[in-house]
């Protein structure tokens, strides 16, 4: 079955480390995105990408980074310059213009310093 | 203001009864419109789109007023596994990656 595959389930992060949460689909979509959802608010969107190479910033890209170096892959890493990290990170994809059809979610990655 | 809004809840339901509860969306050009329903911990799945016309799928009813910018979701004949948070997602401007998500309403229903 086609999906989305987000790894780890949970993460712990010491302070001052980068971590990596993977984010794998089979769905061939083109777009693929990152938000990030705290408590009691909306999903934000940390960084997309409509294509292989290819990405733009979200609304809250400051402390992160991606790449697509494959259109089934996009990794996100949490820099340490990412001063509040813990939250429950999103990967997403859509067909073309997903935001016509909406899109499809990863299972989620919490991520939590310790 | 919040670009999409909604009333946090909780809306506490009896199993077998209708709640409705809308959605205030800040741009009057926004295109596409969906529900989204998220479990406890999970991630969001997509329950309806909302068409201009309004739509039904099964005992779900979506309705949009752009006059009032709000768009509205209405379960009927209330199960215990309605139970969920439901997200408004709006497409303010039919580009890449620009949905907007509210904070969600929780429902709760109750035997």
């Amino acid at each position: 079955d086609g999906g989305i595959t987000q790894s780890p389930k949970y993460l712990f992060r010491k302070e001052g480390q980068n971590v990596t949460l993977s984010c794998e689909q089979n769905l061939n979509h083109d777009a693929m995105y990152w938000y990030r959802q705290d408590p009691g608010q909306g999903l934000r969107l940390i960084y997309y990408s409509q294509i292989v190479n290819d990405f733009q910033k979200g609304d809250i890209a400051e402390g992160y980074s991606v790449s697509r170096e494959k259109k089934e892959s996009f990794p996100l890493t949490v820099t340490s310059a990412q001063k509040n990290p813990t939250a429950f990170y999103l990967c997403a994809s859509s067909i073309g213009q997903g935001a016509r059809i909406g899109y499809t979610f990863g299972s989620g990655t919490r991520l939590t310093v310790v | 203001r919040k670009e999409v809004e909604q009333d946090p809840g909780p809306f506490n339901v009896p199993e077998g009864a209708t709640v409705a509860f809308n959605c205030t969306y800040s741009n009057s050009a926004s295109q596409s419109f969906f529900w989204y329903r998220q479990d406890c911990r999970k991630e969001p799945k997509l329950l309806m789109s909302v068409y201009s016309s309004g739509n039904e799928d099964g005992r779900f009813t979506a309705q949009l007023n752009r006059a009032s910018q709000y768009i509205s979701l209405l379960i009927r004949d209330s199960k215990l596994s309605d139970s969920a948070t439901y997200l408004c997602v709006v497409n303010p401007s039919g580009s890449w990656g620009k949905l907007q998500f509210g904070a969600g309403t929780q429902v709760v229903v109750t035997p």
